[in-house]
């Protein structure tokens, strides 16, 4: 059965203090990752696709990577604003019509 | 980017009537939208995947009659929660699927989401 796992559940960090979130998976052919931040009463806003282990990206203070098993969404010194949950989802199959599975979340909380 | 609308951002209404909520892409195409679920602190559940034109394909569980989704444009996809009672109280996600360039690129845009209430 297809899983999505993220860990830690909470994370709370004191600005500018870095981190990593984790992401392991468990699909059958992965043919894409993605990475959400979700605001409290709002819908997922996309922060990055990745589609093959060994592939980087990064947007600002955000950083996501990818292996075979996992994905890490490292963020580096984060601000109060970066306080959000992240979300991992994975769509897994062949067909561009598969359906994408979230993971529960990490709820991040820097303080200032 | 890429815009989703959807509408209403909250509804609250009494038990035993229907609720529409409506998903837009304003800036692109969506041949597939994808309509979610989620509780407080809790991840999205997934309960159908809308194709335009043809029947929506439902997640185990998720009653079909009672969630009636309409996927009639490339731009619209809609779900009706008919005869609503207060465990349908949710907060319910669209989502739509922009593919640039023959998957090369492949992104999942989401709405605002609907906070739904039933009395």
């Amino acid at each position: 059965e297809d899983q999505v796992t993220q860990s830690p559940e909470a994370l709370r960090l004191q600005e500018g203090e870095s981190s990593s979130l984790n992401c392991s998976y468990t699909v059958s052919g992965l043919r894409g990752l993605f990475w959400y931040r979700q605001d409290p009463g709002k819908g997922p806003e996309f922060l990055f696709t990745l589609y093959s282990a060994g592939e980087e990206k990064e947007k600002e203070r955000l950083k996501a990577t990818l292996t075979k098993k996992e994905s890490f969404l490292h963020i580096t010194a984060p601000k109060p604003e970066d306080s959000a949950t992240y979300l991992c989802a994975v769509q897994a199959g062949y067909s561009s019509a598969s359906k994408i599975i979230f993971g529960s979340g990490t709820r991040l909380s820097i303080r200032p | 980017g890429a815009v989703v609308s959807q509408h209403p951002s909250w509804v609250i209404c009494k038990s035993g009537t229907s609720v529409k909520i409506e998903c837009r892409s304003l800036d692109f195409q969506a041949t597939t939208m994808f309509w979610y679920r989620q509780f407080p602190k809790q991840s999205l559940m997934l309960m159908a995947t809308s194709n335009e034109g043809s029947k929506a394909t439902y997640e185990q569980g998720v009653e079909k009659d009672k969630f009636l989704i309409n996927h009639a444009s490339l731009t619209l996809s809609t779900l009706t929660v008919t005869s609503a009672h207060p465990e349908d109280s949710s907060f319910y996600i669209c989502s739509a699927r922009r593919v640039d360039r023959v998957m090369v690129n492949e992104k999942l845009f989401f709405g605002s989401g609907t906070q739904l209430s039933v009395l």
